[in-house]
């Protein structure tokens, strides 16, 4: 079936740099995508979101990029600190069809000082 | 403000036993609702998904079924638990569609369980 996937699985980066978590997705219908952080023991946290009809999307130190014509999402993280350092997910979802969201398996963000 | 309850927060069952975690959602009307499971270090499975009172979806057949008695009040239970349902177990909200300009769903803190 189609799903939503990622590249890799950890990512260690140095404090103060920047972060890029990669997501492949292989559902061209797919119009609507998620990007979710997981610390230890807690439930997801959204981060920042994106439709199908946008390429780039900014937020507080984050940016999503869709490219669509590849089906790839990727997360920005500008500035990389300590509090950064969790599980981050990609989501995706057909609105039209009901707000069911697939999950891609995470990607382990650690930050080093 | 809105707000989702879930509890136990950890709980520790042998096989065999019943089940029944419940989740509560404040300031929010007619919400979806949604069950995940996540095993350790992997991602998020939905199980079931709900859309009203009475009305459930199953995801994925397995040992386990949910009830939505209230709009705001979604339960997951099962009758005799095996050593595969150990997980952390995540609720989550969102709003109908066509009620909000975001469809992010929001999630509650978690339900770890370990069945020995």
């Amino acid at each position: 079936g189609e799903s939503v996937g990622l590249h890799l699985p950890t990512l260690s980066v140095q404090e103060g740099d920047n972060s890029i978590i990669n997501c492949a997705y292989s559902n061209s219908a797919s119009d609507y995508f998620i990007w979710y952080k997981q610390e230890s023991g807690k439930g997801p946290q959204f981060i920042i979101d994106i439709r199908s009809n946008m390429d780039k999307r900014q937020g507080q130190r984050v940016t999503v990029l869709l490219n669509k014509t590849v089906k790839h999402l990727s997360l920005q993280i500008a500035a990389t600190q300590p509090g950064d350092s969790a599980v981050y997910f990609c989501a995706e979802n057909i609105l039209a069809a009901g707000n069911k969201l697939t999950f891609g398996g995470g990607t382990r963000v650690l930050v080093k000082p | 403000s809105q707000t989702i309850h879930q509890w136990p927060a950890t709980l520790v069952q042998p096989v065999g036993s019943p089940l029944s975690l419940e989740c509560t959602v404040e300031g929010t009307s007619n919400p979806n609702l949604y069950w995940y499971r996540q095993a350790a270090g992997r991602g998020l499975q939905l199980l079931f998904y709900s859309v009203g009172i009475g009305q459930i979806s199953s995801e994925v057949p397995q040992n386990l079924s949910a009830s939505r008695p209230q709009d705001r009040q979604f339960i997951l239970s099962s009758k005799k638990l095996l050593l595969s349902d150990s997980g952390f177990y995540l609720c989550a909200w969102s709003v109908q569609w066509g009620q909000g300009v975001t469809w992010e769903q929001f999630f509650g803190p978690g339900t770890r369980l370990t069945v020995l």
